[in-house]
Formats: structure tokens, C-alpha cells, sequence
């Protein structure tokens, strides 16, 4: 069993579009997170979510919209992709203010 | 200037060498100190965490604590080829809800 799981593994889209990327823990976890890792591995935070309600919403592009349809999910929806868009997106789950959160095996978004 | 900063080598060693991996950080409300290991093409595993200053260790891995002078360091021991990954450390304040990543540190170790 898969503990956080993220689909599609690939993503390759024109300029433009609109694409979504989805994510599911079954840790029973009640906060969820979106990540970005550039091309030089750097791991920025983007979204984190607790209980379906946002908490962080940092410096992202309003293009950036996620929902969390419930605890265990957290989806990603992109509008009009830029190229500066193209990196691995990580969701990730952890509980409370436990030390440790669990990585999805990311989605590496190529925009052309 | 970033909250943590990691030397990104990349950093090449020979089979059984000691790796020293480190970081650095400029918020003294960091409480929680954690080295996260990532494979290509994987996502990032906790490898080893401390609360506040100090030392732990789990095998062949020692993570040190000095937040007198912000500063942590990862210690590999006999190093394996399978130890080759990027290294992240990252840091979280106590009650906080976020994580604190530096850039990654690239590990080979040459059989």
C-alpha cells in the first residue's frame, strides 16, 4: 500500500493549459502539503492544508489553485501553464507537529 | 537570504569513507531538526530527526545539533554506494506547521 500517492507520474503539456495533479494519503494524517522542487533539488513549499482548510498559502501565482475535497485529498489545478512552471510537484501528509512527513514519489510537470 | 542554507556539492567520495553533510540557519525558533534522504526520481524519506541540540544515532548515520551556533551536520560512516542520493536537512519551529528545506546536498559514493 501506497502511503501518499500521486497521479500522474508524468505530465508533459503545452503552454497554456490547464492541468491538474491529484493526491491521496491513507495515513489518517490531517495535514497535507504541496511542494516544488526546481531543477537544482530545492523543495519550496507552496500549499498546506490542515483538516480541508488552508494554512500556508505562500508567494504562488494565483494560477495555483488547490482543493482538498476531503482530509485525504489535496489536489493541484494549474491554469494557463508557463514554461517556468516545468518542475517535480511533491504532495506530502504528516500529523500534528509530528517530525516526520511522508513524500509522494512526485509528478514532473514538463511544459513546452 | 534563505531561512537554510546547504552546500549542494556535488560531493564524491570513496566506498567506506566518512560523509559529513551540514547546514545552516538563521531562525533560532527552529526546534525540530530533520535529514531527509532522496533517491533520483524518488520522493524524500526522513532518515533521522532531533528535537533541540544534541546528538543521535542510528547505525551507520549520527545527526548533530549545535543551535548555539545554528548549525547541523549529518555524519555518514563506512559509506556504501547505496548511500548515494541528495541529502536535504530541513527544520520546523515547535509549533509550527511547516517545513524548512535546504537545497539538497548530490552523494555519490564510488565502489
Amino acid at each position: 500500500d501506497t502511503a501518499v500517492s500521486q497521479t500522474p507520474k508524468y505530465l508533459v503539456t503545452q503552454m497554456g493549459n490547464d492541468k491538474s495533479i491529484k493526491c491521496e494519503q491513507n495515513l489518517g494524517h490531517d495535514t497535507m502539503y504541496w511542494y516544488k522542487q526546481d531543477s537544482k533539488k530545492f523543495l519550496k513549499i507552496m500549499f498546506s492544508y490542515n483538516n480541508k482548510e488552508l494554512i500556508i498559502n505562500e508567494t504562488v501565482p494565483n494560477r495555483f489553485s488547490p482543493k482538498s475535497p476531503d482530509k485525504a485529498h489535496l489536489n493541484l489545478h494549474i491554469n494557463s501553464l508557463e514554461l517556468g512552471d516545468s518542475a517535480v510537484y511533491f504532495c506530502a501528509s504528516r500529523q500534528g507537529a509530528a517530525a516526520e512527513a511522508f513524500f509522494g514519489q512526485g509528478t514532473r510537470l514538463t511544459v513546452v | 537570504q534563505k531561512e537554510v542554507e546547504q552546500d549542494p556539492g556535488p560531493l564524491s567520495v570513496p566506498e567506506g569513507a566518512i560523509v559529513s553533510l551540514n547546514c545552516t540557519y538563521s531562525n533560532s525558533a527552529f526546534q525540530y531538526f530533520m535529514w531527509y534522504r532522496q533517491y533520483s526520481r524518488k520522493g524524500p524519506e526522513l532518515l533521522m530527526y532531533t528535537y533541540s541540540s544534541g546528538n543521535k544515532e542510528d547505525g551507520r548515520f549520527t545527526a548533530q545539533v549545535d543551535k548555539s551556533s545554528k548549525y547541523i551536520s549529518l555524519f555518514i560512516r563506512d559509506s556504501q554506494p547505496s548511500d548515494s542520493a541528495t541529502y536535504l536537512c530541513a527544520m520546523s519551529v515547535n509549533t509550527g506547521n511547516q517545513f524548512y528545506f535546504g537545497t539538497g546536498t548530490s552523494l555519490t559514493v564510488i565502489p
